[in-house]
């Protein structure tokens, strides 16, 4: 079965300085992809990146970016010039494609609570 | 931000008694999704469907049922709520089984 771990529970940042979510998942599927989502104090889940296991790039969305490391099964989360606004808890998140019987398709970690300090 | 919707968003509830939870999408995406979202959990699936009368079990799916009738709508029904369903539960929409987009939780408490 496939497991995503989120070994920070917590953890802070000055406003504009750079910080790194780390995520590191288990599968023995090859075809999958994997997700960051933040969740505001609003609850509302919110994509922020995500990433295809075939692709070798790394996926970049403004200050968001992944460090994705197929063969460690690693997937880091680094914002930089972090705002107050991105103050939120954030889950990583793996998919594959199709269901299985007996399976599901999206598996979450247990969250990282970023606080941006002002 | 898609179009999809919970009902209630707060309840409060006594155990034994049945709840059910609504979600309204207007995107006409074919996935629906239930979740449940516990403190050093994540979210855990608790059921899906993949199309009008057609669901499946996720990961944490005892004690609850669920229907679709209509495309736009997903119901979560608890038959006889208990205080372990005390939880935050998000519906999810997805076009295509892939990214999925979420509605804004409801959150039950079962006393």
């Amino acid at each position: 079965a496939q497991t995503v771990t989120q070994s920070q529970p917590e953890m802070s940042v000055q406003e504009a300085e750079t910080v790194t979510l780390s995520c590191t998942y288990d599968t023995s599927e090859s075809n999958y992809y994997l997700f960051w989502y933040k969740q505001p104090p609003s609850r509302q889940m919110i994509l922020v990146i995500r990433q295809e296991a075939y692709k070798q790039q790394n996926a970049t969305e403004n200050r968001f970016s992944v460090n994705f490391q197929k063969a460690a099964k690693s997937f880091s989360l680094k914002i930089s010039d972090s705002q107050l606004g991105d103050t939120a808890m954030y889950f990583c998140a793996f998919m594959k494609p199709k269901f299985t019987s007996g399976t599901y398709k999206y598996i979450f970690g247990t969250g990282t609570r970023l606080k941006v300090l002002a | 931000d898609a179009g999809i919707t919970q009902s209630p968003r707060h309840k409060v509830t006594e155990t034994g008694t049945p709840v059910t939870l609504r979600c309204h999408q207007t995107e006409n995406h074919r996935y629906m999704y239930w979740y449940r979202q516990d403190p050093g959990h994540g979210l855990r699936l608790i059921h899906y469907s993949y199309g009008v009368k057609d669901t499946d079990k996720g990961e944490v799916s005892d004690g609850y049922s669920v229907s679709r009738s209509k495309t736009e709508d997903f119901l979560l029904t608890l038959e006889s709520a208990t205080s372990s369903q005390t939880s935050v539960y998000f519906c999810a929409i997805s076009p295509d089984n892939n990214e999925q987009f979420f509605g804004p939780g409801t959150r039950l408490t079962v006393l």
